[in-house]
């Protein structure tokens, strides 16, 4: 079946632009997390969904990066303003409420010049 | 804080060698612990978990980790290198909040396999 997919993959944008990063999860998966993944360094999360509840935002590195996820589905990272710190691969997983594992999207790779 | 630590930036090893990519965790309570491998340019991809049971977990493409609770290790493992193994290999653990569970990764060891 289909797995998780994401838009764009690549993303050039001058800095001070807006930016919007979409993701695509697997039917019927519930959950749904954004993480950045910087050169040389790990995966940094950055917020979650589960469900209808209020998503954990604590991962958000400031008030200029913000998500949400419409009807329970498709999910839409925004970051106001882009700075060149911004830069890194933008990844999205998702996975069922039961489940343990992660499955995750092939990223979007935005550079910030 | 709950987290999971891999040392080494990077390991070489010759095809046909045994692997090892070492991973050490620090969690309060039993861990639940996993292994993903991205190969370039693409997303992260499943390889393993350590819930609970039998210490030495058998994964996909061969690979198997042993969890190593007095020396809080989970470690990952191949008998037979393959080139196709070179990838960045994450060791995780999974972080539990009141409503929430977040998978905490490590910064990734990059394997190469040579022929």
């Amino acid at each position: 079946g289909a797995g998780v997919s994401q838009s764009p993959s690549n993303k050039v944008t001058e800095k001070g632009k807006d930016v919007e990063l979409r993701c695509d999860p697997i039917s019927g998966h519930t959950a749904l997390y954004w993480y950045r993944q910087s050169l040389g360094q790990g995966l940094e999360f950055l917020i979650y969904f589960q469900g209808n509840s209020a998503p954990d935002k604590s991962g958000l590195p400031s008030d200029r990066f913000s998500a949400e996820r419409t009807g329970g589905s498709v999910s839409t990272l925004t970051i106001q303003r882009t700075q060149q710190e911004d830069s890194a691969v933008y990844l999205c997983a998702s996975k069922q409420e039961s489940s343990y594992e992660q499955y995750f999207g092939p990223g979007t790779r935005l550079t910030v010049t | 804080a709950q987290s999971v630590a891999q040392p080494e930036d990077q390991v070489n090893v010759a095809e046909g060698n045994p692997l090892t990519v070492k991973c050490t965790y620090s969690v309060s309570g039993n861990p639940y612990l996993f292994w993903y491998v991205q190969y370039p340019n693409r997303g992260l991809q499943f390889l393993l978990k350590y819930i609970t049971g039998d210490n030495l977990v058998k994964g996909s493409y061969g690979f198997e980790a042993e969890f190593n609770k007095s020396q809080t290790s989970f470690h990952l493992k191949k008998p037979s290198a393959l080139v196709s193994d070179s990838a960045l290999y994450f060791c995780a653990v999974r972080v539990l909040k009141t409503g929430f569970q977040k998978l905490v990764f490590g910064t990734g060891t990059r394997l190469l396999v040579s022929p």
